[in-house]
């Protein structure tokens, strides 16, 4: 597996608690995205980093922002948890050093429940 | 954005058998397609993928097609096995490095 974690890897949290959760990776990859992943939905992005502070949204970006200070970290919180954001999160790397061939690694993922 | 979709959701074959598993996807600059299996519990692992400008690639049991035209990509495995079992996911790069994702396929190989 590329040097990617995640941490927590597990986690229980109350409605209107805030919750960051971390990605660090050790391939200098310059992008990093997160995915959620809910039965049905397969993985939809939340929001991706194109290099230090350089971040955009995804297509399920409400309720959650990201921050990425370091090439080696991509944070993602959630400012105030509701339990519709219960699901697994996986963080993935990706390099754009071979033309357009990209492959995308992922995190083990974090466990998130919401009660 | 793009849109990619995925069938069948689930799909059960005797082992030895075939598997075939099919996407088409909305964004005709989308370049760059991925499969990846998820087993239960674990993480997406990248299986085989294929680039805008190739038709087909194979690695021993595992194939994708892509018929650009068309907007479809499909993946084939032959001689399947017990560990095969898994869900298998299509994944197209749209712009911006973004990746989208079908809804998944859960397969299930009987011995």
């Amino acid at each position: 597996d590329a040097g990617i974690t995640q941490s927590p890897r597990h986690k229980v949290t109350e409605t209107g608690t805030p919750v960051t959760l971390r990605c660090h990776q050790t391939e200098n990859h310059r992008y990093m995205y997160w995915y959620r992943q809910d039965p049905g939905h397969g993985l939809r992005l939340i929001h991706y980093s194109y290099g230090v502070k350089d971040t955009d949204k995804g297509e399920v970006s409400d309720g959650y922002s990201v921050s990425r200070s370091k090439t080696e970290d991509f944070l993602l919180t959630l400012e105030s948890a509701t339990s519709s954001q219960t699901s697994v999160y996986f963080c993935a790397i990706s390099e754009h050093s071979r033309g357009d061939y990209n492959e995308q690694f992922f995190g083990p993922g974090t466990r998130l429940t919401v009660l | 954005g793009e849109n990619v979709e995925q069938h069948p959701s689930t799909l059960s074959v005797q082992e030895g058998d075939s598997a075939v598993i099919k996407c088409t996807y909305s964004d005709s600059a989308s370049n760059y397609f991925p499969w990846y299996k998820q087993e239960l519990g674990k993480r997406p692992q990248l299986i085989i993928d294929i680039r805008s400008n190739v038709g087909e690639k194979k690695d021993q049991r595992i194939a994708v097609t892509l018929n650009k035209t068309a907007k479809h990509f499909s993946l084939h495995i032959t001689e399947t096995q017990p560990e095969d079992s898994a869900v298998y996911f299509c994944a197209a790069r749209g712009t911006g490095n973004q990746f989208y994702f079908g809804t998944g396929t859960s397969l299930t190989v009987i011995p």
